[in-house]
């Protein structure tokens, strides 16, 4: 099993639509989690933190699931502009600063 | 420009050449990693420095490839004797020991072709 595990999509979604990613981490001793953007081409950048008891900024929403060792993304109203590669990175912490990748989820919003 | 440098941007090399890459991190970093990315994958970890002290390695690192961080800021990636399996973005991010461990800037990346 991979440590982290996306859903590669694509996700193929209408504007205005509300979508949601999934990424499942292997390691419960897992502290730390993100959402990365990634654009074609273009290098990885972060979206935001996913705290413990959920972050919200504008349309976009990031949960945690330890339980279930999950995190979520969800995007509500969605625009043209965020089709991209959505990455999540997971830091097993206790003095490991490296960050482990999904290999990403891609979003594509049409007309 | 403040952000993550890169150099080169792209290299076409030969199979059995060797390249080198360079890195410049945001000033006030301390941590450096290098990661390598290919088409439909995420980021994959290949070593990280805290200042010049080179703390991990990963399994994909072979001995074909070396990393260096001589003074704690720039940093090289070195491939020798390249292989077309090497053909890649190779992406270079930084982050410092004050944020929340995970957040990294990265740079556009240097990609590799080895023909």
């Amino acid at each position: 099993r991979k440590e982290v595990e996306q859903d590669p999509g694509p996700f193929n979604v209408p504007e205005g639509a509300t979508v949601a990613f999934n990424c499942t981490y292997s390691n419960s001793a897992s502290q730390s989690f993100f959402w990365y953007r990634q654009d074609c081409r273009k290098e990885p950048k972060l979206l935001m933190s996913v705290y413990s008891s959920g972050n919200e900024d504008g349309r976009f929403t990031a949960q945690l699931n330890r339980a279930s060792q999950y995190i979520s993304l969800l995007i509500r109203d969605s625009k043209l502009s965020d089709s991209a590669t959505y990455l999540c990175a997971v830091n097993i912490g206790g003095g490991s600063y490296i960050p482990t990748f999904g290999r990403g989820t891609s979003l594509i919003v049409h007309p | 420009d403040t952000g993550v440098s890169q150099d080169p941007r792209h290299k076409i090399t030969k199979r059995g050449q060797n390249v080198t890459f360079r890195c410049d991190p945001i000033s006030e970093h301390n941590r450096l990693y290098w990661y390598r990315q290919t088409l439909g994958q995420g980021p994959e970890f290949l070593t990280y420095f805290q200042n010049e002290a080179q703390l991990e390695k990963s399994r994909l690192l072979s001995d074909r490839f070396s990393a260096e961080r001589p003074k704690g800021s720039f940093s090289t990636l070195e491939i020798q004797r390249t292989e077309q399996g090497d053909s890649a973005m190779y992406l270079c991010a930084s982050s410092s020991g004050q944020e929340n461990t995970g957040e990294l800037f990265f740079g556009e990346g240097s990609r590799l072709t080895v023909l």
